[in-house]
């Protein structure tokens, strides 16, 4: 079964530094999604992907946070400086395209702790 | 925006009881509506979906209902078991020219006791 790869899984950082995440999606997969999943409440999308292109990056703190797509395949989700309430899961996700919900698939997630 | 509400937080029942979990969402466009379920410390994974043409659905134990006049729709698990204990999400979404992402509720928590 096709798998969204992330990396790192736990990462621990002290606030004011700066943090990075990546994710590969799933193979021919067009569209990426960067969530982000504070403990007991569900994902919050941060960022959508259509290839290269953001497609929505609304609810992106666009302060500290930046993510990029360069060729369309693989992604980065960078923090800086990290702040303590930026402690979460960040998960990633793909889909086939933005038209459609089919292949819907979730990384396994970076777990985010900033002390 | 799209808001999801969730309930019940927390739900536990006894060993082949049933189970039910209700969402109402708000943006009547929305016309998919997925459920998730997450272990501990593990990606939330698809169970069910329904789509806004479709009054209910049925996956051996575990069924969707939805009612697109009222906005709810319920996740349904009979003869529940101890590995059905987790987080389950629902989640709404519009697709095509409106994007997909999706706009998760707040999550329940399921308690299998057997």
């Amino acid at each position: 079964e096709a798998e969204v790869a992330q990396s790192p899984r736990y990462k621990i950082t002290e606030k004011s530094q700066a943090v990075a995440f990546w994710c590969d999606p799933i193979s021919g997969h067009a569209t990426l999604y960067w969530y982000r999943q504070i403990l007991g409440q569900g994902p919050e999308l941060l960022v959508q992907f259509q290839d290269e292109s953001v497609v929505d990056d609304s609810q992106l703190p666009k302060d500290r946070f930046s993510a990029e797509r360069l060729k369309g395949v693989d992604s980065t989700l960078k923090i800086q400086p990290a702040e303590l309430g930026d402690s979460a899961m960040y998960l990633c996700a793909s889909s086939l395209n933005q038209q459609t919900h089919y292949g819907y698939t979730f990384g396994s997630g970076t777990r985010l702790t900033v002390v | 925006g799209e808001n999801v509400e969730q309930h019940p937080s927390t739900l536990s029942v006894q060993e082949g009881d049933s189970a039910v979990i209700k969402c109402t969402y708000s943006d009547s466009a929305s016309n998919y509506f997925p459920w998730y379920k997450q272990e501990l410390g593990k990606r939330p994974q698809l169970i069910i979906d329904i789509r806004s043409n479709v009054g209910e659905k049925k996956d051996q134990r575990i069924a969707v209902t939805l009612n697109k006049t009222a906005k709810h729709f319920s996740l349904h698990i009979t003869e529940t078991q101890p590995e059905d204990s987790a987080v389950y999400f629902c989640a709404a979404s519009k697709s095509r020219e409106y994007g997909n992402k999706l706009v998760f509720g707040a999550g329940t928590i399921l308690r299998v006791k057997s």
